[in-house]
């Protein structure tokens, strides 16, 4: 089993569409969350950390559940630019474990 | 965040031949960068964290004296991948932790093509 999963996708979605994704870890102890944005034959930038208590910031929301050790990503009003593949990163042990990501296609 | 570059962005180069990827911090001192590599349509993996000063240390699987690390400075480090072969080819990506308990900040990478 993977220490990061993901749902491959991809997803495609109209423009001004909600979209969520989700993510499980398998290593209880690990210690911080974030989600990364890459896009093709590019690095992976971070789109935002991951805390308990849910974060946003702007048309993002990240949401973190320890107990059942799922993360979820969700993008209100989908841009064409949002379209990438959102990779799912833990830290654990102070070593960051990717998931292999989610493809998001936003269509007008 | 922090600012990391990479260079080359591409190289293409004859299987048994060997490649020097250089990362550089531009806005910080880095005591540790990290390699990892990625395959078509598949996660990162972490090869190996690169220590200023000391040895690397290298994740399971990864050879050691094929992926040579140099960290000889608090901005540069070094990756040599000696006698490339096809199987090499990847997009080889370093990065850059400003604190333990930040994140990473990756570099633009490096796509390596082994003929």
């Amino acid at each position: 089993r993977k220490e990061v999963e993901q749902d491959p996708g991809p997803f495609n979605v109209p423009e001004g569409a909600t979209v969520a994704f989700n993510c499980t870890y398998s290593n209880s102890a690990s210690q911080s969350f974030f989600w990364y944005r890459q896009d093709c034959r590019k690095e992976p930038k971070l789109l935002m950390s991951v805390y308990s208590s849910g974060n946003e910031d702007g048309r993002f929301t990240a949401q973190l559940n320890r107990a059942s050790q799922y993360i979820s990503l969700l993008i209100r009003d989908s841009k064409l630019s949002d379209s990438a593949t959102y990779l799912c990163v833990v830290n654990s042990l102070n070593k960051l474990v990717f998931g292999a990501g989610t493809i998001l296609r936003v269509k007008s | 965040g922090a600012v990391v570059s990479q260079h080359p962005s591409r190289v293409i180069c004859k299987s048994g031949t060997s490649v020097k990827i250089e990362c550089r911090s531009l806005d910080f001192q880095a005591t540790t960068m990290f390699w990892y590599r990625q395959f078509p349509k598949q996660s990162l993996m972490l090869m190996a964290t690169s220590n200023e000063g000391s040895k690397a240390t290298y994740e399971q699987g990864v050879e050691k004296d094929k992926f040579l690390i140099n960290h000889a400075s608090l901005t540069l480090s070094t990756l040599t991948v000696t006698s490339a072969h096809p199987e090499d080819s990847s997009f080889y990506i370093c990065s850059v932790r400003p604190n333990p308990t930040d994140t990473q900040y990756f570099g633009p990478g490096t796509r390596l093509t082994v003929l």
